[in-house]
């Protein structure tokens, strides 16, 4: 149980143009999700926090505007970058929080790898 | 704010060796503590956790302690494996919006 899957798993596009990444909890309900990026060889750095039916919380210096956060079910968050350039190449990854027991934890997408060229 | 600082990699061991990647942490309160691994162009895995003070987390043979006394949450594996090859990252979860602090990760390299 506890499964999160990430679409498309890697993606190239050009320049200028924009991408959607999905992030789906496969057999449980996430009312919060997170999107995290990840630089090669370096951790992980929250973007923001996705809640479902209500405006994403970003992190300080994450432009809102360039990444698109939409939660409007609660086992589906999608990360849009609009105008993508080649400095958003980055692995993008996704968590949603679910209860294990009687405790919240964050189960983890696989990641989906952006090439912007 | 909250922190995780963990030993820089890369390490590299032979097969068989002992492992451990020490992590320490600053928080206030009484975080939850976790070990996550990543292998190569995967997400992350939860690989053990400990939510209070003295627990032990254990799993696939490695195990860390929570230690309050000394903020720490060192991961140990007796027996390391050409497979256990990744990059393990240290976290804490402090707040009711399970918001994860990671540290910097620490990459394993295991020789055969």
């Amino acid at each position: 149980g506890a499964v999160v899957s990430q679409h498309p798993s890697w993606v190239i596009c050009k320049s200028g143009t924009s991408v959607k990444i999905e992030c789906r909890s496969l057999d449980f309900q996430a009312t919060t999700m997170f999107w995290y990026r990840q630089f090669p060889k370096q951790s992980l750095m929250l973007m923001a926090t996705s809640n479902e039916g209500s405006k994403a919380t970003y992190e300080q210096g994450v432009e809102k505007d360039k990444f698109l956060i939409n939660h409007a079910s609660l086992t589906l968050s999608t990360l849009t970058v609009t105008s993508a350039h080649p400095e958003d190449s980055s692995f993008y990854i996704c968590s949603a929080r679910g209860l294990a027991g009687v405790l919240w934890e964050q189960y983890f997408g696989p990641g989906t790898r952006l090439t912007v060229t | 704010g909250d922190s995780v600082t963990q030993m820089e990699g890369p390490v590299t061991l032979s097969e068989e060796a002992f492992l451990t990647i020490n992590c320490t942490y600053t928080a206030t309160g009484y975080p939850s503590l976790f070990w996550y691994v990543q292998y190569p162009g995967e997400g992350l895995q939860l690989l053990l956790k400990a939510t209070k003070a003295d627990d032990k987390g254990s799993n696939k043979g490695f195990e860390a302690t929570y230690r309050k006394e000394t903020t720490s949450f060192h991961l140990e594996k007796g027996s390391v494996q050409v497979s256990d090859s990744a990059v393990y990252f240290c976290a804490l979860n402090n707040n009711a919006g399970n918001m994860l602090t990671f540290g910097g990760g620490t990459r394993l390299m295991v020789k055969p």
